[in-house]
């Protein structure tokens, strides 16, 4: 089955540590994001890949990093540096369809700062 | 402002209800518009889009833009409680989405 597969669903982590989420995408999609969803504010973007070895800060950058080695994966690695890291993070594919973007969801990942 | 604002509910109805969720947005540029609907603690999933002004009917969903206006509208007929979920509107730009906040219903039999 196509689709886009996120891990782990659940992730603690200690104030201080970096930790990485995984984006992993069979859809042979160009395109691929990183939202953030906090209770009513919808979903923010924070890093956003075209085409691999390329990508683009979103709105809510600051304090996250991504790497775009191959077409299939974008992991995104939550820093130190970011202040409020504790929210539902989802990541999205799209095939490059010029302003018709159609963008496919995985199921998240709930990261929890203790 | 905000470029895309979103009633943010919450909105509870009675099974059987129709049910209006709205957007408005400021960046007239926008040419697609789309629904998705997010049930609780997963991702979401494209309900319906809609190119341009107009209607776009799909069963029970109809899709509504008033371009003139920088309005979008998505009815639900005969609403049932498996509807239950948070509908976020979303309008397409040069190479991401723009969602709004998302609106959350529950459908109660």
């Amino acid at each position: 089955d196509g689709g886009i597969t996120q891990s782990p669903k659940y992730l603690f982590r200690k104030e201080g540590q970096n930790v990485t989420l995984s984006c992993e995408q069979n859809l042979n999609h160009d395109a691929m994001y990183w939202y953030r969803q906090d209770p009513g504010q919808g979903l923010r973007l924070i890093y956003y890949s075209q085409i691999v070895n390329d990508f683009q800060k979103g709105d809510i950058a600051e304090g996250y990093s991504v790497s775009r080695e191959k077409k299939e994966s974008f992991p995104l690695t939550v820093t130190s540096a970011q202040k409020n890291p504790t929210a539902f993070y989802l990541c999205a594919s799209s095939i490059d369809r010029g302003p018709y973007n159609e963008q496919f969801f995985g199921p998240g990942t709930r990261l929890t700062v203790l | 402002q905000k470029e895309v604002e979103q009633d943010p509910g919450p909105l509870s109805v009675p099974e059987g209800a129709i049910v209006s969720l709205n957007c408005t947005y400021s960046n007239s540029a926008f040419q697609y518009f789309m629904w998705y609907r997010q049930y609780s603690r997963k991702g979401p999933e494209l309900l319906m889009y809609t190119y341009s002004s107009g209607n776009k009917e799909d069963g029970r969903f109809t899709a509504q833009v008033d371009k003139s206006s920088k309005y979008i509208s998505l009815f639900i007929r005969d609403s049932q409680p498996s509807d239950s979920a948070t509908y976020l509107c979303a309008m397409s730009g040069a190479d991401k989405l723009i969602f709004g906040t998302g609106t959350r219903l529950q459908v109660f039999p």
